[in-house]
């Protein structure tokens, strides 16, 4: 099955500074690839997500980066705000019985110093 | 986009006991997923429940420990069964919405501590 490491587990920034996650996976037959951000007490809120048909997509001050032959996928978030601090997850899945069974990294735990 | 609402926030249990997590969506879904996430971990999925029939769970979960319920398109129950310290985790209620965007709405969790 599907496996999704995420590096780093932490990351701490300067207000201003750029951030970089990165996640690799195992199944080749995924195509979907979400990036989540979770804030203390709350569910995971997607942020950004890319399809195995493109290679980068952009939103804002938030980027993903997807290699299909490394199997690998990055968020990239530039100018960071302390409200940017929360715990991100990389997901990989792909569409299996009408939904996307997503499996998750680890986490990156990302503050933001001011 | 979809409002998730759980039931109860949080919650604190004696061991051997059991809790019912409530999942209200705002909208009909044909699959809801309940998921674990142990403290300062990831998420893992625990089954997708689809109404009126069983719901199918993922490797080491069993219907036993986590029967799960989908009475209708807009509700679904997680019991958490005879519980264990181990099983203090956050419990997330989770579904998918495909329009012109595909996306993975989650409830804010049910914090669970067990004692």
């Amino acid at each position: 099955g599907e496996n999704v490491e995420q590096h780093p587990s932490t990351l701490s920034v300067q207000e201003g500074d750029s951030a970089v996650i990165k996640c690799t996976y195992s199944d080749s037959a995924s195509n979907y690839f979400p990036w989540y951000k979770q804030e203390l007490g709350k569910g995971p809120q997607l942020i950004i997500d890319i399809r195995s048909n493109v290679g980068e997509k952009k939103d804002q001050r938030i980027a993903v980066t997807l290699n299909k032959t490394a199997k690998h996928f990055s968020l990239h978030i530039t100018e960071t705000q302390p409200e940017d601090s929360a715990v991100y997850f990389c997901a990989a899945s792909s569409l299996s019985g009408g939904y996307n069974k997503l499996i998750f990294g680890a986490g990156t735990r990302l503050a933001v110093h001011p | 986009s979809a409002v998730i609402s759980q039931k109860p926030s949080r919650d604190i249990c004696q061991r051997g006991t059991s809790l019912t997590i409530q999942c209200q969506v705002d909208s009909q879904v044909t699959m809801m997923f309940w998921y674990r996430q142990q403290p300062g971990q990831s998420l893992t999925l625990i089954a997708t429940a689809n109404q009126g029939s069983e719901a199918t769970y993922e490797s080491g979960f069993v219907i036993d420990k986590f029967p799960i319920s989908r009475p209708n398109l807009t509700f679904s129950t997680l019991t958490v069964s005879n519980m264990s310290p181990e099983d203090s985790s956050i419990y997330l209620c989770s579904v998918e919405i495909h329009g012109a965007r595909t996306e993975a709405f989650f409830g804010q969790g049910t914090r669970l501590t067990v004692v």
